[in-house]
């Protein structure tokens, strides 16, 4: 079956523009991660979804970053008046339930370039 | 703050070699542990994980992992590694009844054929 996408694979942008990156998870999954992972670093968590609902924001680097999830399915990252230290891969995942027992499921990601 | 180490970031090994890469977490309390592989190309992908029990897990292609609790360690193990299993590694923590994943800066591992 099909698996976690997202679009756009890679994204060059102009500092100080809006950017949107799109995650679709796999059909049936109620639990939806991002994650960014800059050069060098592990995997830094930005905030989870259940359902449509985000119960903890605080991995969001900046009031820039904002996302949202509709009809429990795809979920929308956005980085208003994007910067340099921006730059990175967007990682998305899935899983069927937020319990650790159910496996996350990434996607390809998004790189993103600010220049 | 919670925090997961790798302190090899790059590991060179020939064929037939035995593979350790390290793990150590920061958190005190009751966590659940994983280690996830990105090949190159590839997406990551779950290697093994640990909740409970057995303190020794094994995980696809030959992988295994010990949870040293005295240690806050979880290190990868493999007897003998081939030459596909070159990749990235990343030890993951999640603190038990949150949804919140730590991950590690990873470990580039390269096997020489």
């Amino acid at each position: 079956g099909a698996g976690v996408s997202q679009s756009p694979s890679n994204k060059v942008t102009e500092k100080g523009k809006d950017v949107e990156l799109r995650c679709d998870p796999i059909s049936g999954h109620t639990a939806l991660y991002w994650y960014r992972q800059s050069l060098g670093q592990g995997l830094e968590f930005l905030i989870y979804f259940q359902g449509n609902s985000a119960p903890d924001k605080s991995g969001l680097p900046s009031d820039r970053f904002s996302a949202e999830r509709t009809g429990g399915s795809v979920s929308t990252l956005t980085i208003q008046r994007t910067q340099q230290e921006d730059s990175a891969v967007y990682l998305c995942a899935s899983s069927l339930a937020k319990d650790p027992g159910y496996e996350q499921y990434f996607g390809p990601g998004t790189r993103l370039t600010v220049t | 703050a919670q925090s997961v180490s790798q302190h090899n970031h790059h590991v060179i090994l020939s064929e037939a070699a035995s593979l350790e890469l390290g793990c150590n977490y920061s958190y005190g309390g009751t966590v659940n542990l994983f280690w996830y592989v990105q090949y190159p190309g590839q997406h990551l992908q779950l290697l093994l994980k640990y909740f409970s029990g057995d303190p020794l897990v094994k995980g696809i292609k030959g992988f295994e992992a010990e949870f040293i609790k005295s240690k806050f360690s979880f290190n990868l193990r493999k007897p003998s590694v081939q030459w596909s299993d070159t990749a990235e590694y990343f030890c993951a923590v999640n603190r038990a009844g949150t949804y919140k994943y730590i991950f590690g800066t990873g470990t580039r591992l390269k096997v020489l054929a």
